[in-house]
């Protein structure tokens, strides 16, 4: 399996851009880049992925390095509702689990 | 429609007996996802299903710990003998298809072994 190594803690103010960075140097060509979150006391939800090219959605963009040894995922404008663990999950293209490292808590500041 | 649903959502067991857990799918999703997380920390895997076939036990902890999917729908984990240490949230997720498609997550059973 890949690795992945996040930062512990981010904190961000609210309505301002996050850049949460995601290193994933030991990556094959067929892995997914997936990011999901977890609000507290919830299950995780699905937040983007992508393999290769930048990808949008409405919730977050995903920019992958050109390597693809790292990724970005940006919340364009922090809300208090943004705060949770965010998971960079590097995955099999066949079907396969997702294993979850430590993550990174982002604190959303009012 | 409905999401991924857990039963029960709370369990409080004493040490040594048996439980269930079950899990009920997103209707037509073929991949089922076990996870647990305990106090404080990140997700661990347990076992994926495609189908009721589980091609991933690896994240088993201990013979202890089963499960099974039938008809390509529902799952159940079963922990025997439970100890302490298994105490934690119990997580299933659900996804259309394998790792390309989007997991959705059940609510989580909060395993309590006294």
């Amino acid at each position: 399996d890949a690795k992945t190594t996040q930062p512990n803690s981010m904190e961000s103010n609210e309505e301002e851009p996050v850049h949460l960075p995601c290193n994933h140097s030991t990556i094959s060509g067929t892995d997914y880049i997936h990011w999901y979150r977890q609000l507290p006391s919830q299950g995780p939800e699905y937040v983007i992925h992508g393999l290769t090219s930048n990808v949008n959605n409405r919730m977050a963009s995903l920019a992958i390095a050109e390597d693809r040894k790292s990724s970005t995922l940006i919340l364009h404008r922090a809300t208090l509702r943004d705060a949770a663990v965010y998971y960079c999950i590097p995955r099999l293209r066949i079907g396969n689990d997702m294993r979850f490292g430590a993550g990174t808590r982002l604190t959303v500041k009012p | 429609g409905a999401g991924v649903s857990q039963s029960p959502s709370n369990k409080v067991t004493e040490k040594g007996k048996d439980v269930e857990l079950r899990c009920d799918p997103i209707s037509g999703h073929t991949a089922l996802y076990w996870y647990r997380q305990s106090l404080g920390q990140g997700l661990e895997f347990l076992i994926y299903f495609q189908g009721n076939s589980a091609p991933d036990k690896s994240g088993l902890p201990s013979d202890r710990f089963s499960a099974e999917r039938t008809g390509g729908s529902v799952s159940t984990l079963t922990i025997q003998r439970t100890q302490q240490e298994d105490s934690a949230v119990y997580l299933c997720a659900s996804s259309l298809r394998g790792s390309d498609s989007e997991q959705f997550f059940g609510p989580g059973t909060r395993l309590t072994v006294l």
